[in-house]
């Protein structure tokens, strides 16, 4: 089936960088846009932005530009999230999607199950 | 940017009631608008897309309308297993913003 797993709970300090992965199975992996939502604590949901795990194509929410960083890695169907300045206000837990739809209608389905990145000193 | 507003932000009901939950664009998005569902601790899953069209497996008591700026999430009679937090997104512009949610609640 398809599914999206991804790493691991993170604890950072405030200032750092974290790299938060995506492994994708159960599909042709380049043939769908990777997006990424985050969930701050208690909080809705706020896109990031996407990448095209063919081209290495990103585009990020003006708020995350200059910060993120959406990469492929094709052969092991694995895409990346690298987040850096950290700061207490991003600790959230952040999920990868799968674009999917038809006729110019897009949706995400499936998520990942989500991966908490707590910031604090 | 667009912006997507959904009311209310929570409501309490009863199981078997029907219940609308609202979405406003801040501009015409056709009706390239989605729904999701979320329950604690798990990740989102969609309801509907499209504004109007279920997503395979979803029960038929989930409906959704509208077009332009206006839309609605109907669950015509709830269940025990439908108390969770929804949430709008539009797919008009390539900048998927989300609604706030509506958290609905025992």
């Amino acid at each position: 089936q398809v599914q999206l797993v991804q790493s691991g709970a993170e604890v950072m300090k405030p200032g750092a960088s974290v790299k938060v992965s995506c492994k994708a199975s159960g599909y042709t992996f380049t043939d769908y846009f990777i997006h990424w939502v985050r969930q701050a604590p208690g909080q809705g949901l706020e896109w990031m932005g996407w990448i095209n795990p063919k081209s290495g194509v990103t585009n990020y929410a003006q708020k995350f530009q200059g910060r993120v960083t959406m990469t492929s890695d094709t052969p092991i169907s694995t895409v990346n999230m690298e987040l850096s300045r950290l700061q207490s206000d991003d600790t959230a837990v952040y999920y990868c999607a799968r674009e999917y739809g038809g006729n110019s209608f897009i949706w995400f389905d499936p998520w990942g199950q989500g991966s908490l990145v707590t910031v604090s000193s | 940017d667009i912006q997507m507003t959904q009311s209310p932000s929570s409501l309490s009901a009863s199981v078997g009631d029907r219940v609308t939950i609202t979405c406003r664009a801040s501009q015409s998005i056709r009706n390239y608008l989605n729904w999701y569902q979320q329950k604690p601790g798990k990740a989102p899953k969609v309801l509907i897309y499209a504004a109007s069209t279920s997503q395979s497996g979803v029960p038929p008591r989930f409906s959704g309308s509208g077009s332009g700026t206006e839309f609605t999430l109907t669950i015509s009679s709830l269940q025990p297993e439908d108390f969770a937090t929804y949430y709008c997104q539009q797919s008009y512009s390539n900048m998927y913003v989300f609604g706030r949610g509506t958290k609905v609640e025992i």
